[in-house]
């Protein structure tokens, strides 16, 4: 089975600018988590998916929203772009909302310059 | 608001050595997760821990859960190299931990 994949894996933007980063569940995954991972703050939490409906939201300016279409592959879309949005994006998937171990894709790699 | 405290957050070992990462969480959650992140890389799965008493061993790690206490171990026996990587624990699965990251001298 095809795991998480992520698309793109690396990313340089501008302050300002928006950017779209897009996910790939394992196939019958319905359930798609995000995250924010930088040294300083470690890896939280932005958003949780599950058939089409966010079922959980981090703690994270409106600038920072998702969605998740009818296959199941999601989307996270950050605008106006600070420089600490830089950071590295995961996105993880699990068969159902809030059960079982999540499996992550290999992130993409976001430089706000 | 979940809070998860890992200690320690840096580990420095020899090999052969036995150690315990802990992890403390602030409410009440019936089940938590272990995973390993190596340099430059996503996170893998290592332990599932669905309740109170439960645990789980694979090689020389070995993950308990006590509920009452909202207390987590992963205890590495006889650390090797190749167990250098950075743990989290994360109960109820989005919330995690700060991560312990180990690095296991030869």
């Amino acid at each position: 089975k095809a795991g998480v994949t992520q698309t793109p894996r690396y990313l340089i933007k501008t302050r300002g600018q928006q950017v779209t980063l897009s996910c790939s569940p394992i196939s019958g995954h319905r359930s798609v988590s995000w995250y924010q991972q930088t040294p300083g703050q470690g890896l939280q939490f932005l958003f949780e998916y599950f058939s089409e409906t966010q079922r959980n939201k981090g703690n994270f300016p409106g600038r920072f929203s998702g969605r998740q279409f009818s296959n199941s592959r999601s989307e996270m879309n950050v605008s106006t772009l600070e420089l600490g949005d830089s950071a590295l994006y995961l996105c993880a998937s699990y068969p159902m909302t809030g059960q079982g171990t999540q499996y992550f894709g290999p992130g993409t790699r976001l430089l706000v310059l | 608001e979940l809070k998860v405290e890992q200690n320690p957050l840096f580990l420095s070992m020899q090999e052969g050595k036995n150690y315990t990462i802990y992890c403390n969480y602030s409410t009440t959650s019936d089940r938590l997760y272990w995973y390993r992140q190596d340099p430059g890389k996503s996170l893998e799965s290592l332990f599932v821990l669905l309740s109170n008493g439960a645990v789980k061993q694979e090689g020389r790690l070995m993950a308990s859960l006590d509920t009452k206490a909202r207390l987590s171990t992963l205890h590495i026996t006889a650390a090797v190299h190749d167990l250098s990587a950075t743990y989290f624990c994360a109960p109820t699965g989005i919330i995690f931990g700060k991560g312990t990251r180990l690095h296991i001298l030869p």
